[in-house]
C-alpha cells in the first residue's frame, strides 16, 4: 500500500520568511496530492492540491511542486504571516488518500 | 452550502458502552471516508464508502468498530464496547467521485473521550 513520509516535523520561521514542507510516498499509481492545513482543535482543510498530471501549482503565497520521477511533492509558502502557523498534512492516493505524520509551523511576528 | 455535519461534536462516556457517531456528508457527495486522529498514530483512515457501499475496511482497529452508511446523505461509526484507547478526535469527510479525484471535504470531528 501507499506509505507517505513527511518532513520536517516541526518548522519555525520568521514572519516574512519561506517555509518549505517535502513529502515522499511510495505508491507510483497515487495521481492526487492535496495538503491540508489544520488549527488547533479545528478540522483539517484543505488549502491546495496537485495532480499527477501537473508539475507546479500556485495559488496567491502558496504554491506546491511535484516530482513523479522521484516520488516526491513540496509545499512552498512564501511571506508567511502568524496566522499560517498550524498543523500541515501532506497526503498521496488514489480513491484514498494515505497522510503524512504533520508539520507543526510556528511563524514568529 | 452546508459542508459536512458531524454529531455529537464531544463525547463522554465510560468504558465499556456503547458509542455511535453520526456523519451527513456534502449533498451530492457520493464517497464517505472515517478518520480517527491521535498524537500518536496521526490521521488514519478507517473505512469509506462509494455510492453507500463500503469499499475498504482495513483500517477499522478491530472487530469492535462497525460503521453504516443506509443511505447517501446518513452515516454511523459505532464502537462497543468502547475502551479508553478508542479517545481520539474522529473525523467524516466526503468527496464527490467524479472524472479524476476529487477534493476530501472534513466535517468538525467528534472528541471521543473513554473514561
Amino acid at each position: 500500500g501507499e506509505n507517505v513520509e513527511q518532513h520536517p516535523s516541526t518548522l519555525s520561521v520568521q514572519e516574512g520568511d519561506s517555509a518549505v514542507i517535502k513529502c515522499t510516498y511510495s505508491d507510483s499509481a497515487s495521481n492526487y496530492f492535496p495538503w491540508y492545513k489544520q488549527e488547533l482543535g479545528k478540522r483539517p482543510q484543505l488549502i491546495i492540491d496537485i495532480r499527477s498530471n501537473v508539475g507546479e501549482k500556485k495559488d496567491q503565497r502558496i504554491a506546491v511542486t511535484l516530482n513523479k520521477t522521484a516520488k516526491h511533492f513540496s509545499l512552498h509558502i512564501t511571506e508567511t504571516q502568524p496566522e499560517d502557523s498550524a498543523v500541515y498534512f501532506c497526503a498521496a492516493g488514489f480513491q484514498k488518500l494515505v497522510f503524512g505524520t504533520g508539520t507543526r509551523l510556528l511563524v514568529s511576528p | 452550502d452546508a459542508g459536512v455535519i458531524q454529531s455529537p461534536r464531544h463525547e463522554v462516556t465510560e468504558m465499556g458502552q456503547e458509542v455511535t457517531l453520526r456523519c451527513k456528508p456534502i449533498s451530492g457527495h457520493n464517497s464517505l471516508f472515517w478518520y480517527r486522529q491521535t498524537m500518536m498514530r496521526g490521521l488514519e483512515l478507517l473505512i469509506y464508502f462509494n455510492n453507500n457501499v463500503p469499499i475498504d475496511d482495513s483500517g477499522m482497529p478491530e472487530d469492535r468498530f462497525s460503521a453504516k452508511m443506509p443511505n447517501a446523505s446518513f452515516s454511523t461509526l459505532k464502537i462497543q464496547p468502547s475502551e479508553p484507547r478508542d479517545s481520539a478526535v474522529y473525523f467524516c469527510a466526503s468527496s464527490y467521485e467524479g472524472i479524476g479525484n476529487q477534493p476530501q471535504h472534513f466535517g468538525d470531528g467528534t472528541r471521543l473521550s473513554i473514561l
